[in-house]
C-alpha cells in the first residue's frame, strides 16, 4: 500500500533562514508522482511541484528547491531565505492508480515563519 | 484565467438539513474529486467522476452523494449533516484519468449547528 510520512508536524523559524521540509514514501508501483502542495491559512491547496519517478533531477524555483531520492524514497523540500507569506500547511503526496488516478497525502507540516 | 471554483466559500447548516456544495471549473479537465479535510489532517478523498463514470471511495459514508451534471460542474450532496461533517470541503480536477496534476479549488467550509 501506499503511504507518505512527514515527520515533522510543525517547524518554526525566524525570516531569511532556511528550512527543509521533509517527506518519505512508500510504494510498491515503479511508475508514480510525488507532489507538493501548499495549503495557506485561507484553505486553498496550491500546487508547487510534480516529479516523476524517472526523473532524480533536483529542481529549482526561485527560493524553493526539491531533493528526490529514490534510494530513501524521499523527496524533501527545502525554502531558502524564507518570508512571513510561506508560513502554512506543506503537503506531500503520492499519486497511485486505482480505478483512476488518486493521492495519499502525509499528513503535513505547519510551517510558521516569524519576522 | 482557467480555474476551479467552489461556492459557497462558507456554508452553515442545521443538523440532518440537507445540503449541497458545488464545484465549477474552466480547464476543461474530465476529471472531478471531492475531498473532506478536518481540522488539522490531510484531506480524504470522498469520490470522483472520471467524466460520467463515478468512483466512490469504500469508507465514503452514505450520506454523501455527488452530481456531475456536465464537463463544467460537480455537486456534493450530504443527505443529513451530522455534527462530525463539520470540515472543510475541496474540489480538485485533473485532466484525466493517468497520474496528471490535481489541481484544487479554494474549499467550502461547512459548519453543522
Amino acid at each position: 500500500a501506499q503511504k507518505v510520512t512527514q515527520a515533522q508536524t510543525e517547524i518554526s523559524v525566524v525570516e531569511k533562514e532556511d528550512v527543509t521540509l521533509d517527506c518519505v514514501y512508500e510504494t510498491r508501483d515503479t511508475t508514480y508522482y510525488l507532489f507538493w502542495y501548499k495549503q495557506p491559512p485561507s484553505g486553498e491547496l496550491v500546487f508547487l511541484i510534480r516529479r516523476n519517478s524517472f526523473d532524480e533531477q533536483n529542481e529549482i524555483s526561485g527560493r524553493y528547491s526539491w531533493n528526490f531520492q529514490k534510494s530513501t524514497s524521499s523527496f524533501n523540500f527545502t525554502i531558502t531565505a524564507s518570508q512571513v507569506v510561506d508560513s502554512a500547511v506543506y503537503f506531500c503526496a503520492l499519486s497511485y492508480m486505482e480505478y483512476g488516478n488518486k493521492l495519499v497525502f502525509g499528513a503535513g507540516t505547519i510551517l510558521r515563519v516569524k519576522s | 484565467d482557467a480555474m476551479v471554483i467552489q461556492n459557497p466559500r462558507y456554508q452553515v447548516t442545521q443538523f440532518g438539513k440537507p445540503v449541497t456544495l458545488s464545484c465549477s471549473q474552466t480547464l476543461n479537465h474530465n476529471v472531478m474529486y471531492w475531498y473532506q479535510q478536518k481540522s488539522s489532517q490531510a484531506p480524504k478523498l470522498l469520490f470522483h467522476y472520471y467524466d460520467k463514470d463515478f468512483n466512490n471511495e469504500a469508507d465514503t459514508p452514505d450520506n454523501f452523494q455527488s452530481r456531475r451534471p456536465n464537463t463544467s460542474f460537480c455537486f456534493l450532496d450530504i443527505r443529513s449533516p451530522g455534527l462530525g461533517d463539520a470540515a472543510m470541503y475541496l474540489c480538485a480536477t485533473s485532466r484525466d484519468a493517468r497520474e496528471e496534476t490535481q489541481y484544487f479549488g479554494p474549499g467550502t467550509r461547512l459548519l453543522v449547528l
